[in-house]
């Protein structure tokens, strides 16, 4: 079956230090990958978008990587600050002009 | 505003009613989601409209969910005869074209209590 799987439910870090997030996925061949962010009683917002074709993605303290053969993206952000605590979403496309799939989430907890 | 626009921001009802929550989305904006968030789960995909062409009702999980998009803009969602399980978070979300072009702008959401 067709799965996305990010790598923990919660995870803390202490201020400062750098924040890896992962997202897994099976059974799927997207095009691109998506990241958003989502606070309480909030709707997600869009942060990055990676495509198959591109290793990495900068963007200010914020880098993604994706890696089609181990069918993974990594997130970072880098010199974490205790405002970066929310759950983050990936998101990926199935095929073509259809919706994209969200995972379930992670929620990080930057601790000052 | 210039965002995604969602009316009832919460909506409390009784088992067995019907409910209607309404989406407003960025002027312009051709594709036009439903999502549902139930507590601690991720987005769960309902309906999607693109253009003009057939929407797609594969997410949807029973024919108490009915979904309609007027004029290429406002959309209403509809659940009729709510359960308790329908109990969620129902967001909305739209963008420029659909497909693999870009990214979603959600709305914050209706929150809705089915008693």
């Amino acid at each position: 079956s067709q799965k996305i799987e990010q790598n923990s439910e919660a995870l803390n870090i202490q201020e400062g230090k750098t924040a890896t997030l992962t997202c897994n996925y099976t059974n799927y061949s997207p095009a691109y990958l998506q990241w958003y962010r989502q606070d309480p009683g909030r709707g997600p917002v869009f942060l990055l978008l990676i495509r198959e074709n591109e290793k990495e993605k900068r963007k200010e303290r914020l880098k993604v990587t994706f890696d089609t053969t181990l069918k993974q993206s990594l997130f970072h952000i880098t010199a974490s600050q205790p405002a970066d605590s929310a759950t983050y979403l990936c998101a990926l496309d199935t095929m073509g002009n259809t919706p994209l799939v969200f995972g379930k989430g992670t929620r990080l907890s930057v601790i000052a | 505003g210039a965002g995604v626009s969602q009316s009832p921001s919460n909506k409390v009802t009784e088992k067995g009613k019907d409910v209607e929550l309404r989406c407003d989305p960025i002027s312009g904006h051709t594709a036009l989601y439903w999502y549902r968030q139930s507590l601690g789960q991720g987005l769960e995909f309902l309906i999607y409209f693109q253009g003009n062409s057939a929407p797609d009702k594969s997410g949807l999980p029973s024919d108490r969910f009915s979904a309609e998009r007027t004029g290429g803009s406002v959309s209403t969602l509809t659940i009729q005869r709510t359960q308790q399980e329908d109990s969620a978070v129902y967001l909305c979300a739209s963008s420029i074209a659909g497909g693999n072009t870009g990214e979603l702008f959600f709305g914050e959401g209706s929150r809705l209590t089915v008693l």
